[in-house]
């Protein structure tokens, strides 16, 4: 069974980068794509990007200036970089597996999410 | 890029009833349209993939239907464990696009 752990700090000052990390056990970064979703506090959800391990990817057209999201196959982990941030950016961050990639299916398993606050 | 309407924003009804949630996309995503349960600070939880199919452990009370731009999601009999809010997803082509969510309550 995929389990999916989201780390990273939980504040961020304005105009810095946010990097966060999603490591996923029980099966392997390799086998399948990867997403990032964001959901500001009381609002809906934001598909941010997926990766494949053999690095494609696609972004949110609104944050594909600002937004990289890498895999590191040594340590089966995903990560996210979103670079100058403001506090429009605080939310929720999950990642998730993503079947969408293909049709076979969606976004079904995520993380717990880890919430990142942008404040000085 | 796709846009999605889900409506209603919110609706309240009663254990037994049969609830509708809607999701239209600006244009058509043929069956690539997913949904999801959210229960307040929760992780959101896959129902159904590909507009129609049951995702494994999602309980058969829960349908969806549509294609091309109009899809639902039907909860055939209300329980209490239904209080949530539900997303449609569209992933036809990138970017993948939530809808706004359906807050489902009680009467």
């Amino acid at each position: 069974q995929i389990h999916l752990q989201e780390s990273g700090p939980g504040l961020v000052k304005p105009s810095e980068t946010l990097s966060l990390t999603c490591s996923v056990s029980g099966g392997s970064v390799t086998s399948d794509y990867w997403s990032w979703i964001r959901q500001a506090p009381g609002k809906g959800l934001e598909w941010m990007g997926y990766i494949y391990y053999s690095g494609t990817s696609r972004y949110h057209p609104s944050l594909k200036s600002r937004v990289t999201i890498s895999v590191d196959t040594a340590k089966n982990q995903v990560s996210l970089h979103l670079t100058s941030v403001t506090p429009a950016d605080t939310a929720l961050y999950f990642c998730a597996r993503d079947l969408g990639v293909g049709g076979a299916g969606s976004l079904d398993i995520w993380g717990q999410g880890t919430m990142v606050i942008v404040s000085s | 890029d796709i846009q999605v309407t889900q409506s209603p924003s919110s609706l309240s009804a009663s254990v037994g009833d049969r609830v509708t949630i809607t999701c239209r996309a600006s244009q058509p995503v043929g069956s690539y349209l997913a949904w999801y349960q959210q229960k307040p600070g929760k992780v959101p939880k896959l129902l159904i993939h590909s507009a129609y199919t049951l995702q494994s452990g999602a309980p058969s009370r829960f349908i969806g239907g549509g294609s091309g731009t109009d899809f639902t999601l039907t909860i055939s009999s209300l329980q209490p464990e239904d209080v949530a809010t539900y997303f449609c997803l569209t992933y036809n082509t990138p970017p993948w696009t939530f809808g706004q969510g359906t807050k489902v309550e009680f009467k």
